[in-house]
This record gives C-alpha cells, structure tokens and sequence, in this order.
C-alpha cells in the first residue's frame, strides 16, 4: 500500500488567495483526520470524518477554512482566503477502527 | 486549552544513555496513549502505545510508562542511538483508541555522538 498521500507537498501563495489541500486515505481506513502543526500548539487537529461523514470540525479556526470527502478515497481542506498566519505544515490522517492513525507526508504552507 | 502537554521542548542525550521524554495530560476521560516519531520533512509515524489497563508497555528498546494517579506517562529509550534524533509526539484518546488523537506540542530530542 502507498500510504496516505497528500498533494502538494509545499505551496507558496499570495495572502487573500484560495488554496486546496488535497488528501487519498490508505485503502479501507474509513476514518480520515485534518491536522495542521505549529510550534505553539503542536499537532492541533482540525476536522476528522468517518466514512466520508464529517464527524467533529471544532478544530477548524474560522469560516476561511472547510473540508470535504466526497468518497472514500479522497478529501480536500480549503482556506479561502489565504492570509499569513496559516503558514504552517497540514497533515492527513487515516485509519482503521482502533487508535492508531497513519500520517501522509504533509503539506508545508506559505502564505506570503 | 491544551490536553495533553509535552513541557520540554528539547532534550539531548548522549548516545548510549537513556533517554526520557515525558506527557502530562488533564482529561480523565483519555483511556489510551500512543507516542509517534516524526522525522523532517516526513509524516508522523507510530512508535509504541499503552492503555489504561496496564502501566507499563515494552517494545524493544523503548518502554513506555503510564502513571494515571498523576496523568503522567514517559517514554524511555535505552540505549539511544543517533537515528532516535527526531521529534517524539505524545498523544491521547478516549473509548480505548476509538475517539479522535489529541496531540502534545512534541520534544525535539538530539542523540549526541
């Protein structure tokens, strides 16, 4: 299995632009998790669904930011618009019923 | 609020010691704890975990400790190695491993040669 695939893996924009996440869950797993790190907070989590079902987005920061899983093999995290302070490294999580989740590579975001 | 809490930033080790990072955590209701690895410019991988039921978990050279009276588990890695430099995430859940993984603010530990 490839594992969870996250693209791009680095984007550069300019603040009040629209940018899209892009997430592909290993196989099966039918829980998917948003994370975003910063140094302040760590590992902070943003929205997670179950079986393309968004279960708990209290994460998300502010209406700028949403998420959708249109099927089991794909997910997006969209900021809309853009602004520096969401410069940070967006991972994507996914796994089976049980507690360990595997991470993708992450998306490391500038906002210039 | 932050849940789980990794107070040391960074830790250093000579190679060949023990290392230990440490987790506090607030919340009662977490009943299962994992700790993940994290390697620059990669993902998060899974390192070892333990549940409420037991208060200590061994896997080769790390061990994991949970004190739930004072909602405190450590890691320990005997002996360390230069590939153990990387940033260790402490992390809880709830519903023994079926709800959602709240992280810690992580511990960038360096193995010294």
């Amino acid at each position: 299995d490839a594992g969870v695939i996250q693209s791009p893996r680095h984007e550069v924009t300019e603040m009040g632009q629209e940018v899209t996440l892009r997430c592909k869950p290993i196989s099966g797993h039918d829980y998917l998790f948003w994370y975003r790190q910063t140094m302040m907070r760590g590992l902070e989590l943003l929205i997670y669904f179950n079986n393309n079902v968004p279960i708990d987005d209290s994460g998300m920061p502010e209406d700028r930011f949403s998420a959708k899983m249109p099927n089991a093999s794909f997910s997006t995290l969209k900021i809309q618009p853009s602004e520096p302070r969401d410069s940070a490294v967006y991972f994507c999580a996914s796994r089976r019923r049980g507690p360990e989740a595997f991470f993708g590579q992450g998306t490391r975001l500038t906002v210039v | 609020d932050q849940q789980v809490k990794q107070n040391s930033p960074s830790l250093s080790v000579q190679e060949g010691r023990i290392s230990i990072l440490n987790c506090d955590y607030t919340n009662s209701m977490f009943d299962y704890f994992l700790w993940y690895k994290k390697y620059p410019a990669e993902g998060p991988t899974f390192l070892i975990s333990i549940s409420s039921i037991k208060d200590k978990n061994e896997d080769g050279r790390f061990t994991v400790f949970l004190n739930k009276s004072a909602k405190h588990l450590s890691l320990h890695i005997v002996p360390s190695q230069p590939g153990d430099s990387a940033v260790y995430f402490c992390a809880a859940t709830g519903n023994f491993g079926n709800e959602k993984l709240t992280f810690g603010t992580g511990t960038r530990l360096t193995i010294i040669p």
